[in-house]
């Protein structure tokens, strides 16, 4: 089975800083991987996905993230980040290359950017 | 616009007092689920639908029921709800198939509220 940790349930950062965000699943086969943005009282929206070939994946609004294969993991960073930043992030896995496999979301990451 | 939409948006009820989400998309998705989202928790799928007639148990079913009739809809019903139900509830599809990226669309939530 598949599953997947955020390590940090809030991260407080000023804006303009630099952030990451960490997330690490376990799954025993190919995977999926994306990351979610929850702004305040909205619906989940994707911020990108990681299916194959390059391990940087660039997403929306700045976000980049890295596929780790070795060490299971699939940070979100963002170099400067905004006011607007501020919602929860959420990482999920999908077992690939299976178009009936579920997707299972971890704990979620609130990103709080103060000026 | 291709979307998923859940009606009502927000929703106070009291214990016992039979309630139906609606959500329909307009995608022709195969695929729908429901999830549940609780501070600290993160998201936690309550049940799943591959195709018309076909349901499945998510993560946290009990106490939830679902249907699917027709292909764009997938109502969740509690028969009996309780205040351990109190919630936001998204629903989501996407399409299935071999090589897909199984990346889910999301409805707006439903804030459901039982005393």
């Amino acid at each position: 089975a598949q599953s997947v940790t955020q390590l940090d349930s809030q991260v407080p950062v000023f804006e303009e800083a630099p952030v990451e965000l960490r997330c690490n699943y376990s799954s025993s086969v190919s995977v999926y991987l994306f990351w979610y943005v929850q702004y305040p009282n909205q619906g989940l929206q994707l911020l990108l996905k990681y299916l194959s070939g390059s391990t940087l994946v660039k997403g929306i609004n700045g976000f980049e993230a890295e596929f780790n294969k070795s060490q299971t993991s699939f940070h979100l960073r963002k170099p400067s980040v905004h006011i607007s930043d501020t919602a929860e992030y959420f990482c999920a896995v999908s077992e690939g290359y299976s178009g009936y496999s579920t997707l299972t979301f971890g704990k979620g990451t609130m990103l709080l950017v103060s000026p | 616009e291709a979307q998923v939409t859940q009606n009502p948006r927000y929703l106070i009820t009291v214990t016992g007092k039979k309630l139906t989400v609606t959500c329909s998309q307009n995608m022709n998705h195969e695929y729908m689920s429901w999830y549940r989202q609780d501070p600290g928790l993160g998201l936690r799928q309550i049940y799943y639908s591959m195709n018309v007639e076909v349901t499945d148990k998510g993560d946290v079913p009990e106490g939830y029921k679902v249907s699917r009739k027709e292909k764009r809809n997938f109502p969740l019903i509690l028969e009996s709800p309780s205040p351990n139900q109190t919630s936001l509830y998204f629903c989501a599809s996407r399409a299935m198939g071999q090589g897909l990226s199984n990346e889910q669309f999301f409805g707006p939530g439903t804030r459901l509220t039982v005393l």
